[in-house]
């Protein structure tokens, strides 16, 4: 069946550092990939997408990869700060059919510590 | 512009109750997503709208879940004989097309079940 899995435990790090999650995917072949940032009480917010034939993405302090040899995309944040904290969220649109629908990782929980 | 809303921002309700949950999209954008997410949880897609086609239904649990939209703007979720397994946070999302666009995540819906 699909899956998509990131990172269940929190990644704590002193502010500064460059954080990185993880989102791996299984019987899955996305068209595109998005990250989103979710506080608590809010709905998520859209950081970045990265296509299929891409590889890298940056905006700001934001990078993502996407291997689809590995099934993986990697979510970085350079120079992070305290505001950085938060749940962030991956998602992968389907290659055929509708690829407005989104299927959504766990999330992992980010804590950047002054 | 104004985002994404959504109505109510709380809702509790007895078991075995209907319950309505409104969302009103970003003006101009052709597709409506909702989502449940359950406490520390990921996204669990539902149903989806996109213009004057037939609504992707193929996340809804049971078919005590049923959503319209009307006039291709506001959005209504409706949950019929309401179960406390479906108490979570419902959320609404739109964007501008289906492919590859980003996705405006209303505020949500917290719905108890008692």
């Amino acid at each position: 069946s699909q899956k998509i899995e990131q990172n269940s435990e929190a990644l704590n790090i002193q502010e500064g550092k460059t954080a990185t999650l993880t989102c791996n995917y299984t019987n899955y072949s996305p068209a595109y990939l998005q990250w989103y940032r979710q506080d608590p009480g809010r709905g998520p917010v859209f950081l970045l997408l990265i296509r299929e034939n891409e590889k890298e993405k940056r905006k700001e302090r934001l990078k993502v990869t996407f291997d689809t040899t590995l099934k993986q995309s990697l979510f970085h944040i350079t120079a992070s700060q305290p505001a950085d904290s938060a749940t962030y969220l991956c998602a992968l649109a389907s290659r055929s059919g509708n690829t407005g629908k989104l299927i959504f990782g766990q999330g992992t929980t980010l804590q950047v510590k002054p | 512009g104004a985002g994404v809303s959504q109505s109510p921002s709380n809702k509790v309700t007895e078991k075995g109750k209907d319950v309505e949950l409104r969302c009103d999209p970003i003006s101009g954008h052709t597709a409506l997503y909702w989502y449940r997410q359950s406490l520390g949880q990921g996204l669990e897609f539902l149903i989806y709208f996109q213009g004057n086609s037939a609504p992707d239904k193929s996340g809804l649990p049971s078919d005590r879940f049923s959503a319209e939209r009307t006039g291709g703007s506001v959005s209504t979720l409706t949950i019929q004989r309401t179960q406390q397994e479906d108490s979570a946070v419902y959320l609404c999302a739109s964007s501008a097309g289906t492919s590859s666009y980003e996705q405006y995540f209303g505020p949500g819906t917290r719905l108890t079940v008692t």
